[in-house]
């Protein structure tokens, strides 16, 4: 199975900050990695697919990069409503698997 | 406006069955994959399994091979999640996701709002 590994598991950050979080995975995946954003209550939503894609309708101040095993999401200018919990998933091969989640906090 | 409505959770006996349902609606159902994920309480996100578009392949993750089983009727929009044998692990909010087309099909662009199932004594 491929073990997906984000960091940090936690981060508080500020409005307006930059704020990256990156995903390893166990082994190569090329390009297929995505990104959910979880708000407590709801259902994941897709953010970024094939580890750059930007979901329609997602604002432009997220953005993903990375392949191979390597990953970061990064969110430009934070606004309150990104304060939630991020998992990365790899779409590479089964199982499927998720990272851990980052919960993003207010500071 | 895509739309996945889980039903069917509820509170079950350690060794018992349930059978989760979702019901789809704003797109063609039989063109898409469809999985379970689930999530524990105050835990991550776990995918469970995966059905074709015809239900001819399915996958599953190891912690519920040999006692879950997903189907689906493409003539009712409807995909369902067979829970046998159930355990306390198995305890989790349950989800239902559509998969993104072709090879893309692992990567889940629409989530139903989820439905609990609660194995305990």
């Amino acid at each position: 199975d491929i073990q997906m590994t984000q960091s940090p598991s936690s981060l508080s950050a500020s409005v307006g900050d930059r704020v990256t979080i990156t995903c390893r995975a166990s082994q190569s995946i090329s390009t297929y990695l995505n990104w959910y954003q979880q708000k407590p209550g709801k259902a994941p939503e897709l953010l970024i697919y094939a580890a750059s894609s930007l979901q329609s309708g997602v604002p432009s101040r997220f953005s993903g990069s990375g392949s191979g095993t390597d990953f970061t999401l990064t969110i430009s200018s934070l606004q309150p409503e990104d304060f939630a919990t991020y998992y990365c998933q790899q779409s590479y091969s089964t199982p499927i698997t998720f990272g851990q989640g980052t919960r993003l906090e207010i500071k | 406006e895509v739309q996945l409505v889980e039903s069917g959770g509820g509170l079950v006996q350690p060794g018992g069955s349930l059978r989760l349902s979702c019901a789809a609606s704003g797109f063609t159902f039989s063109s898409y994959a469809m999985s379970w994920v689930r999530q524990a309480p105050g835990k991550g996100l776990e995918w469970v399994s995966v059905i074709s578009t015809s239900g001819g392949t399915t996958y599953y993750a190891d912690s519920v091979k040999g006692r879950f089983t997903i189907s689906r009727d493409n003539s009712k929009n409807t995909v369902y999640l067979q829970m046998n044998s159930l355990r306390d692990e198995d305890t989790a909010v349950y989800f239902c996701a559509k998969g993104v087309s072709g090879s893309y099909y692992k990567t889940f662009d629409y989530w139903g709002q989820g439905t609990l199932v609660t194995v305990s004594s």
